[in-house]
């Protein structure tokens, strides 16, 4: 039974380049959050997809958008990419949401560098 | 929104040592899960304590729910213990989680 997958695994871009991250679910589930961990600190919330709408978002700007496939995968775009976006971005997945009451399920991340 | 506070931020202990660390929130939950974050990043579930005690093994954790806070017990620890302890919190009712700064633990052979 695989875990939750996200690809690459490293990544390094340019200030004003945009990025695209992808994140698989583990099996069974249909629920996937986005987050960004800046060095030293906790995860931080960028938004929830299910059933292919953006379901929550957190306190990020527009240049961070998502879409969800049918087959419950996600992506994770940033457009215009800023040295502060430099970060592990981490993607979980949980059961059909259940405000609050589901675990999550944190995949391996993206390592980010802008430079 | 909710705060999550986490203590200490920094704890270094010898092998074989017990350790406490705490998490207190701002509001009522309805869930809490607590994780461990390896040195590569992963973040590995260790529990989901909305209220009450559960064990795992030399882990152990506690949440009293109408104090608002939960702690997370490690005893005899091994140097695979090492890493970031992270407690999070639904934000605002929703599945968008919450976390705190986390606490850095480091065991000494």
């Amino acid at each position: 039974d695989a875990g939750v997958t996200q690809s690459p695994t490293h990544l390094i871009k340019t200030r004003g380049q945009q990025v695209t991250l992808r994140c698989s679910p583990k099996s069974g589930h249909d629920t996937v959050s986005w987050y960004q961990q800046a060095l030293g600190q906790g995860p931080q919330f960028i938004f929830q997809y299910y059933e292919e709408e953006e379901r929550q978002r957190g306190n990020f700007p527009d240049r961070f958008s998502g879409h969800q496939f049918p087959n419950y995968s996600s992506e994770l775009n940033v457009n215009a990419l800023l040295l502060g976006d430099s970060a592990l971005y981490l993607c979980a997945s949980s059961p059909i949401p259940g405000w609050g009451t589901d675990t999550q399920y944190f995949g391996p991340g993206t390592r980010l560098t802008v430079l | 929104g909710i705060q999550v506070e986490q203590s200490p931020p920094d704890l270094i202990l010898q092998e074989g040592a017990n350790s406490t660390l705490r998490c207190n929130f701002s509001d009522s939950v309805n869930n809490l899960q607590w994780f461990h974050q390896n040195p590569w990043g992963q973040l590995i579930n260790l529990f989901y304590i909305p209220s009450g005690t559960k064990q795992n093994g030399r882990l152990s954790a506690t949440t009293v729910a109408t104090e608002r806070y939960s702690l997370l017990y490690i005893s005899s620890s091994q140097t695979t213990d090492s890493g970031v302890y992270f407690c999070a919190v639904p934000t605002g009712g929703a599945d968008g989680l919450t976390f705190g700064k986390g606490t850095h633990l480091i065991i000494q052979p």
